[in-house]
């Protein structure tokens, strides 16, 4: 099955900085790459996604990249804000499958 | 509106009890999830349901029993837990392409369950 390596687990940054999370997954044939944020006490929140025919994809200060070559994807915080910092998740799938998520990063924004 | 609606927030019960999770969705999917969670740990995925049918359960104890009485309901009956399955309980629910589970999914704000 397919195998999701996320890193780092813990990142802190100082407010206005920029944030990267990385992933890489394993099967060639995963073709859907959600990103979920969970802030304390609450359940994962979709913020951005990409599928495997697109490069890249931005909505406002977050982005994520795709590399299907190198089988790695990551997430971009832009002008981090307090408000940024929760636990964030990347997944992996493919079609008719289940979502493998990656073992977590634990973000901090300090003010 | 992408809201999933999970009760309760909250749920302390013995190991001798019989208690259930509800989730509800109204966007119209047609898969619903359950998931465990620990601290710290990613979502761990225990069934799915397609189209109100049962077509993934990951090999989960018995004790755990889910049920979809329709297509907007989804819940989790619990009797005799053990204290290691104290965990965040969360529901997702997706719109299969073509019965195909690959869409986006929207997940609950959860259950916290504490088995004493």
């Amino acid at each position: 099955g397919e195998n999701v390596e996320q890193h780092p687990s813990t990142l802190s940054v100082q407010e206005g900085d920029s944030a990267v999370i990385k992933c890489t997954y394993s099967d060639s044939a995963s073709n859907y790459f959600p990103w979920y944020k969970q802030e304390l006490g609450k359940g994962p929140q979709l913020i951005i996604d990409i599928r495997s025919n697109v490069g890249e994809k931005k909505d406002q200060r977050i982005a994520v990249t795709l590399n299907k070559t190198a089988k790695h994807f990551s997430l971009h915080i832009t002008e981090t804000q307090p408000e940024d910092s929760a636990v964030y998740f990347c997944a992996a799938t493919k079609t008719g499958n289940q979502f493998y998520f990656g073992t977590g990063t634990s973000l901090t924004v300090i003010p | 509106d992408t809201e999933v609606t999970q009760t309760p927030k909250h749920l302390v019960m013995g190991m001798t009890n019989k208690k259930s999770l509800k989730c509800e969705q109204h966007m119209g999917h047609r898969a619903m999830y359950w998931y465990k969670q620990k601290a710290k740990k990613p979502p761990e995925l225990m069934f799915v349901y397609s189209y109100e049918k049962l077509s993934i359960n990951e090999s989960v104890p018995s004790r755990f029993s889910p049920e979809c009485p329709n297509s907007s309901l989804l819940n989790l009956h619990l009797h005799a837990l053990q204290p290691e399955d104290s965990a965040l309980y969360l529901c997702a629910s997706s719109q299969p392409r073509d019965l195909l589970l690959t869409d986006t999914q929207y997940f609950g704000p959860g259950t916290r369950l504490t088995v004493l």
